[in-house]
Formats: C-alpha cells, structure tokens, sequence
C-alpha cells in the first residue's frame, strides 16, 4: 500500500460545481497534513494545511478523519482558474518528510 | 530574491556525463528538500537537510547521487553518469522550520528539468 493515495482523476466539473477529493495515508500516527496545489509545469504551492478540527478557506474547506484515515479536500462554486492538480501532503512524526500523493487533476468547464 | 531559486531551469546532457543541479533557499530557512517528479508523476524524496546535515537520505535512488549544502544556505545534487531514467524535474524547497515536534510550509523552487539523451 503507498504511504499517500489519491485518485488521480481528472474530474471534469463545470464551473459553479461543488467537488470534493479524498486522500488516504497509511501511517495513523500522522499528525500533520496539507493540500497543495501545482499548475501545469509549475512548482507545487501550498493551498491549505488541514486541522483536526477542520478548516475552511473561502471556497475552499479540507476535513481530516483519523479513524478511517483519510483527508479531503471540498471545493465549493468552482471557477476555471480552480483547474489545477491537487496534491495531498503527509508529514510523519519523528521523521522529516513530507510525503506528496500523485495528486489528483481537476479541469473546471466552462 | 525572496523565493527559492533553482538552476539551470534547463539541462540537456548526453547519457553517461554528470550534472550538478543548485538550489538557493529563502534565507534564514534551515531546512532544505530535494524532490524528483517524473513526468505525469507525483513528487518523489531524494534528500532532507537541516542546516548543513543530512539526517535522511533514504530517497537518494541509488550511489550516483549525492547532495551536499553548505553554510546552512545553498545546495547542490549531483548526479553522476546520468541515465536516461533520470530525466526529470527536479524541484527544491525550503522551509522555516523542519523539527520532528512540527511541520512548516515548503516552498518550492520553479525546478530543474533535466533531460538525458
């Protein structure tokens, strides 16, 4: 099993639709996770770190579930410039490595 | 600048021959990662330094790679006798804190992409 997995999609929504991507890790002692976003041919950057609680940003809301162990991430009223591929982010405890999913790739429709 | 700086943007070589990609952190970032993404692949770990040290090198592929940094600040990957699975882009971050107690921010360089013919 990989350490980080997600589906590599793409999803192809229209713009205004709601979409949500799941990522699953297979360390439970994992304390830290991110999403990151990468455009086409650019370098990965941070979209958003993901609490235990729970966390939103905007359109944006990422949700952690220890118990089955997995992280997502919703996109709500999508635009175009949303079209990117998404890259969920695990950092192990005792260790110094992010870990990076293949990510998964969304195109927003017009 | 105020980002992390990669060079070259670009490397062509012919199979055999070594390459020595740079990476210039944001000053005052202690921690510094090298990555490898294949093409329509995700990000694969090479090597994690904390200062000038290297306390994982377990992505390293295989004895033909080698990292070094040095005064907390610039690194360079070497490749040696390059092969043609080796074409990739190679991406370098930095990040302000890089503890076992807690995970920062990486911010990445635009990459390296070395082509091996």
């Amino acid at each position: 099993r990989k350490e980080v997995e997600q589906d590599p999609g793409p999803f192809n929504v229209p713009e205004g639709a709601t979409v949500a991507f799941n990522c699953t890790y297979s360390n439970s002692a994992s304390q830290s996770f991110f999403w990151y976003r990468q455009d086409c041919r650019k370098e990965p950057k941070l979209l958003m770190s993901v609490y235990s609680s729970g966390n939103e940003d905007g359109r944006f809301t990422a949700q952690l579930n220890r118990a089955s162990q997995y992280i997502s991430l919703l996109i709500r009223d999508s635009k175009l410039s949303d079209s990117a591929t998404y890259l969920c982010v695990v950092n192990y405890p005792g260790t110094y490595k992010y870990i990076f999913g293949t990510g998964t790739r969304l195109k927003v429709l017009a | 600048g105020a980002g992390v700086s990669q060079s070259p943007s670009n490397k062509v070589t012919e199979k055999g021959k070594d390459v020595e990609l740079r990476c210039d952190p944001i000053s005052g970032h202690t921690a510094l990662y090298w990555y490898r993404q294949s093409l329509g692949q995700g990000l694969e770990f090479l090597i994690y330094f904390q200062g000038n040290s290297a306390p994982d090198k377990s992505g390293l592929p295989s004895d033909r790679f080698s990292a070094e940094r040095t005064g907390g600040s610039v690194s360079t990957l070497t490749i040696q006798r390059t092969q043609q699975e080796d074409s990739a882009v190679y991406l370098c971050a930095s990040s302000l804190r890089g503890s076992q107690r807690g995970a920062g921010e990486l911010f990445f360089g635009e990459g390296s992409r070395l082509t091996v013919l």
